[in-house]
């Protein structure tokens, strides 16, 4: 089974900063890497999938990067509602396995 | 618009099953599969599994194997899942969410159902 790892577990920034997310998979999953962001009691909300393409209505702040194993997701300037965890999932030989997530607070 | 709306929660025993619905709309049904992932209190997301409404053809978790399917209805645009001799453990908001024909991405999410497991 394919662990992706995100780093890092949590990440404190201020509005208007640029955030960094990154997940790292076991093995390379080629460009099948989604990215959701989950705020508290909410359902998660799909922000990126395959690695680099912004799903529906995603401001283009959002952006993510990376193939093989490394990606990357960036926020360019950190907006209030931003505030959330983040996780990435992989999908790779028919199992779609999710990163532990990124809490990012405001710092 | 898509939508998803889920069944209501549900209280089980130890050893019992539950099946949650959930019923789209707004879109082909059958062009497009349904996945499940569930989330334990303060825990991270856990893939379940996806099926397609296409042709019923479906993908478990292999740590669910054997205790959980996922079924469609297509005439009333209607997933199931049904977990059977469940634990505390299975304690979870469990989540449908609409994916692809390769169970990629998942683009839109129901509301989630929380299943309390407890004797």
């Amino acid at each position: 089974e394919i662990v992706l790892t995100q780093s890092p577990a949590t990440l404190s920034l201020s509005p208007g900063e640029r955030a960094t997310l990154s997940c790292r998979a076991s093995q390379s999953v080629s460009s099948y890497l989604a990215w959701y962001q989950q705020k508290p009691g909410q359902a998660p909300r799909l922000l990126i999938y395959d690695a680099s393409n912004r799903a529906t209505g995603i401001p283009a702040r959002f952006s993510g990067s990376g193939s093989g194993t490394d990606f990357t997701l960036t926020i360019s300037s950190l907006e209030p509602e931003d505030f959330a965890v983040y996780y990435c999932q992989q999908r790779s030989n028919w199992m779609y396995t999710f990163g532990q997530g990124t809490k990012l607070e405001i710092k | 618009q898509v939508q998803l709306v889920q069944s209501g929660a549900e209280v089980k025993k130890p050893g019992a099953s539950v099946k949650v619905s959930c019923k789209a709309s707004g879109y082909t049904f059958t062009s497009y599969g349904i996945s499940w992932v569930r989330q334990a209190p303060g825990q991270g997301l856990e893939w379940m599994g996806w099926i397609s409404a296409y042709n019923g053809n479906t993908n478990y978790a292999q740590k669910l194997q054997g205790r959980v399917t996922m079924t469609t209805d297509t005439s009333t645009s209607t997933a199931y899942m049904e977990l059977r001799s469940l634990r505390s453990d299975d304690t979870a908001v469990y989540y449908c969410a609409r994916v692809g024909v390769s169970g990629w991405p998942k683009d839109y999410w129901g509301q989630g159902t929380l299943v309390t497991v407890s004797s």
